[in-house]
């Protein structure tokens, strides 16, 4: 089954605490991305990556950080997260980009920084 | 003044009417995408547009490029049809601009 899978579904954490959610998806696809979706807000581009090796901030990378050493993982990284990161993070995928095709996302990450 | 307006916010109406909800927008795009938000939070890619129209099932998805519109009917809308639905637009810079979203809820 095609799919985008984001692990863990829910985390909570401590301020400081480094943590890493993990995005796989098992269609071959060159594009991947984060979101982060906060009420009020809608959906944020956090960082995305057309291929492996090659990654782009989008509109809100502060505090994250990501990496794309294979084609079918794009892990987001927080450093030192803060509280302000609390909200629920979406990864993305696609054959080639948003601007060709629709995307298929993963289920969501629930994170809560205390 | 948001870049991408969807109207109405909210939405709620009887299973069975014919749903319509709006995304208008003020920057030159190379294709507009719609998506759903299940209440469990999962989303889930509808439709991408560049021009035209397109349909799949009961889902009918419409833009108009010179006037900066595109459109999201249901038809014989249904409980299950119940979601946030958000519209984003790719612009002339590759980025996507993304909509408030509007909460649809369709009543048995």
């Amino acid at each position: 089954e095609a799919q985008v899978t984001q692990n863990p579904r829910y985390l909570i954490t401590v301020t400081g605490k480094k943590l890493t959610v993990t995005c796989s998806q098992n269609m071959n696809h060159e594009y991947m991305s984060w979101y982060r979706q906060d009420p009020g807000l809608g959906l944020r581009q956090i960082y995305y990556s057309m291929n492996v090796e090659v990654t782009d901030k989008g509109d809100v990378p502060e505090g994250y950080k990501v990496s794309r050493k294979e084609k079918r993982n794009f892990p987001l990284i927080l450093e030192s997260p803060s509280p302000n990161q609390t909200s629920l993070y979406f990864c993305a995928s696609s054959l080639w980009g948003p601007e060709v095709e629709t995307q298929y996302f993963g289920p969501g990450t629930r994170l809560l920084v205390l | 003044k948001n870049e991408v307006e969807q109207s109405p916010q909210n939405l709620t109406a009887q299973e069975g009417e014919f749903i319509t909800i709006n995304c208008s927008y003020s920057v030159g795009i190379s294709a507009l995408h719609w998506l759903q938000q299940h209440p469990g939070g999962g989303i889930v890619s509808l439709f991408m547009l560049s021009s035209g129209k397109k349909k799949h099932g009961r889902l009918i998805a419409t833009i108009n490029i010179q006037e900066k519109h595109s459109s999201l009917h249901i038809t014989a809308s249904h409980p299950r049809d119940s979601a946030v639905y958000i519209c984003a637009v790719m612009d002339s810079n590759y980025q996507l601009i993304w909509g408030a979203g509007t909460k649809l809820i369709i009543k048995p």
